[in-house]
Formats: structure tokens, C-alpha cells, sequence
């Protein structure tokens, strides 16, 4: 069974602090693709990226990178130089490959309050 | 492009009576998904459509909750009767196909249930 496993339950930052959001996942399949999502408080999960397992070239956009590591079973998320507009619920998600693997699993979220 | 439209948004009812919610994927969309958000959790997968065909029903609670994709097009998702545990937030998603990556979310409808 596929697992995400997000430990920060709820992140308080100042504006212009850079944080990172953590993600552990566990799956069987060799081939797998990660996503992250956000859901601010109008409730509408937004799409923010995906990796694809034999890809584990970090990946900056703007004031976002993500940093994708194998060996440790982990997709972090880094928002540098935070804004309010950035506090939302953050998602990991797994979806696998084989079997019923292939439905996405997500993690339970991180809570990130960014204060002015 | 519209997106994928949701309604009701908010609805509160007591528990034994039922409830619906629809859910108008994009347009062209082939696979429409139903998912449950309790509080403080991620979404969970509840049904999955292929066009008008389920292709995954397996975390549904079949006594109680029902959907139907008729035409492949819009979805209607009910529960009867409904329980206090299943207040949650009520996601409808679509994908071009059952193998793309991607799932664009509606704003979801928030059932309470007292």
C-alpha cells in the first residue's frame, strides 16, 4: 500500500521567511509520480507540480523549488521569501503505478499561516 | 476554459436525511472523481468514472452512498442516509483521461451533518 506522510500538521511564518514543507512517501512501485497541491481557503485544490520518479532533478519556479530525493523517500517543498498569499493547506500525493496504486494518495497537509 | 463547477457549496443537514451533490467536470473530460475531505486530512478517493462506467468504487460506503455519471457528463453524488461522521468536504475532480496526470478540483461542498 502507498503511504505520504506529512509530519508538519501546521507551519507559523513571518513574511519573507523562507520554509520548507516535508513529504515522506512509501510506495512498492518503481515507477511513481509525486505532486504537490494547495488549497487555500476557498476550499479548490491548485495543482503545483509533479515529479516523475526517474526524475530527481530538483525543480525551481519563482519563489518555489522542490527537492527530490530517493534515497530518503522525500519531495520537500521550499517557498522562499514567503507572502501572505502563500498561507494555504499544502498537499503531497503519491500515485503509483501498478495495481490500485494508481489513484492518487495524499498526505494530510500542512497548514502554512503566513503573518505580515 | 471553465472549470470544474460544484453545487451545492454549503449544505447542512440532520442525520437520516439524505443529500446530493452534482459536479460539472471541464469539458472534454473523460474521468470525473468524487473524493472526501474530512478535516484535517487529504482527500480521500471515493468513486472514479471512465465516461459513464465506474472504473474504481472500492473506498465508496455502498449502504449509504450512491453517484451516477449519466450521459459521461455531469455527476450526481448522494448519501442516504447520512451520518454525523460524514461531515466532510465533498471534491469532484476531472481528467482529460484515466492515464493523465493531472486533476483539476472544483471548490468542493461542504456537508455538515447534525
Amino acid at each position: 500500500a502507498q503511504k505520504v506522510t506529512q509530519a508538519q500538521t501546521e507551519i507559523s511564518v513571518v513574511e519573507k521567511e523562507d520554509v520548507t514543507l516535508d513529504c515522506v512517501y512509501e510506495t512498492r512501485d518503481t515507477t511513481y509520480y509525486l505532486f504537490w497541491y494547495k488549497q487555500p481557503p476557498s476550499g479548490e485544490l491548485v495543482f503545483l507540480i509533479r515529479r516523475n520518479s526517474f526524475d530527481e532533478q530538483n525543480e525551481i519556479s519563482g519563489r518555489y523549488s522542490w527537492n527530490f530525493q530517493k534515497s530518503t523517500s522525500s519531495f520537500n517543498f521550499t517557498i522562499t521569501a514567503s507572502q501572505v498569499v502563500d498561507s494555504a493547506v499544502y498537499f503531497c500525493a503519491l500515485k503509483g503505478s501498478g495495481g490500485s496504486n494508481y489513484k492518487l494518495t495524499f498526505g494530510k497537509g500542512t497548514l502554512l499561516t503566513v503573518n505580515p | 476554459e471553465a472549470g470544474v463547477a460544484q453545487s451545492p457549496r454549503y449544505k447542512i443537514i440532520e442525520k437520516r436525511q439524505s443529500v446530493a451533490f452534482w459536479c460539472n467536470p471541464i469539458s472534454g473530460h473523460a474521468t470525473l472523481y468524487w473524493y472526501q475531505q474530512i478535516l484535517g486530512q487529504g482527500p480521500k478517493l471515493l468513486i472514479q468514472f471512465q465516461n459513464n462506467g465506474v472504473v474504481d468504487d472500492s473506498q465508496l460506503p455502498k449502504d449509504r452512498f450512491s453517484a451516477e455519471r449519466l450521459k459521461g457528463v455531469d455527476s450526481t453524488l448522494k448519501i442516504q442516509p447520512a451520518k454525523l461522521e460524514d461531515s466532510a468536504v465533498y471534491l469532484c475532480a476531472s481528467s482529460i483521461d484515466r492515464s493523465s496526470y493531472e486533476q483539476y478540483f472544483g471548490p468542493g461542498t461542504r456537508l455538515t451533518v447534525t
